[in-house]
């Protein structure tokens, strides 16, 4: 089946710090990776779509200077989360949908950030 | 603003019992559903997906649509304790960038 990692699982850092997360895909080419956060006992939130190669589009209330995202080959989305607060602590999951135009997005394992 | 609502739970059946869980969802467009089963601190995991009016059959699982009414559901039979764990029910809008709103899932809990 479509694997999908992320590194790290976790990471704890110090307030106004950069946190870069890897999404890679293993075994199959992702046109377009997803972002998603979610807090305790939350929903997943979609923070933005990636498409390889082009610039992310982010969904409303998501500041793009603050989340930023690359995605610069059919395997690889990053998405670093700049100045870092203790508000952005949360679990931050990546999807990636294959390019055979299958709708199914294949989920990473997710990060874990605690900023202190 | 499309809203994929579920009833949050918790929701609890016994051993063996049938596990029904329900999901509507705002944007009649919407072409393509999908439940996602998520553990306490993991990513989801999809279960199944449904694009047709009526009923899939999964194993244990069956995904029932019924677009009229804006409704898709998820039923586990011979529910086990090993089921208990947030479901999640996605949506995708017709359209071609494969965004998916989910709702905000129903916890199960399935008692020994």
């Amino acid at each position: 089946g479509a694997v999908v990692s992320q590194h790290p699982s976790w990471v704890i850092c110090k307030s106004g710090t950069s946190v870069k997360i890897e999404c890679r895909s293993l075994d199959f080419q992702a046109t377009t990776m997803f972002w998603y956060r979610q807090f305790p006992k939350q929903s997943l939130m979609l923070m933005a779509t990636s498409n390889e190669g082009s610039k992310a589009t982010y969904e409303q209330g998501v500041e793009k200077d603050k989340f930023l995202i690359n995605h610069a080959s059919l395997t690889l989305s990053t998405l670093t989360v700049t100045s870092a607060h203790p508000e952005d602590s949360s679990f931050y999951i990546c999807s990636a949908s294959a390019a055979s135009g299958i709708d199914e997005q294949f989920f990473g394992p997710g990060t874990r950030l605690t900023v202190l | 603003q499309k809203e994929v609502e579920q009833n949050s739970g918790p929701l609890s059946v016994p051993e063996g019992a049938i596990a029904s869980l329900n999901c509507t969802y705002s944007d009649r467009g919407s072409q393509s559903f999908f439940w996602y089963r998520q553990y306490s601190g993991k990513s989801p995991e999809l279960i199944m997906f449904i694009y047709s009016n009526g009923d899939k059959e999964d194993g244990r699982f069956t995904a029932q649509l019924n677009k009229a009414s804006q409704y898709v559901s998820l039923l586990i039979r011979d529910s086990q304790p090993s089921d208990s764990a947030t479901y999640l029910c996605a949506v995708k809008s017709g359209g071609s960038n494969y965004k998916l709103t989910f709702g905000k899932g129903t916890l199960l809990t399935v008692n020994p």
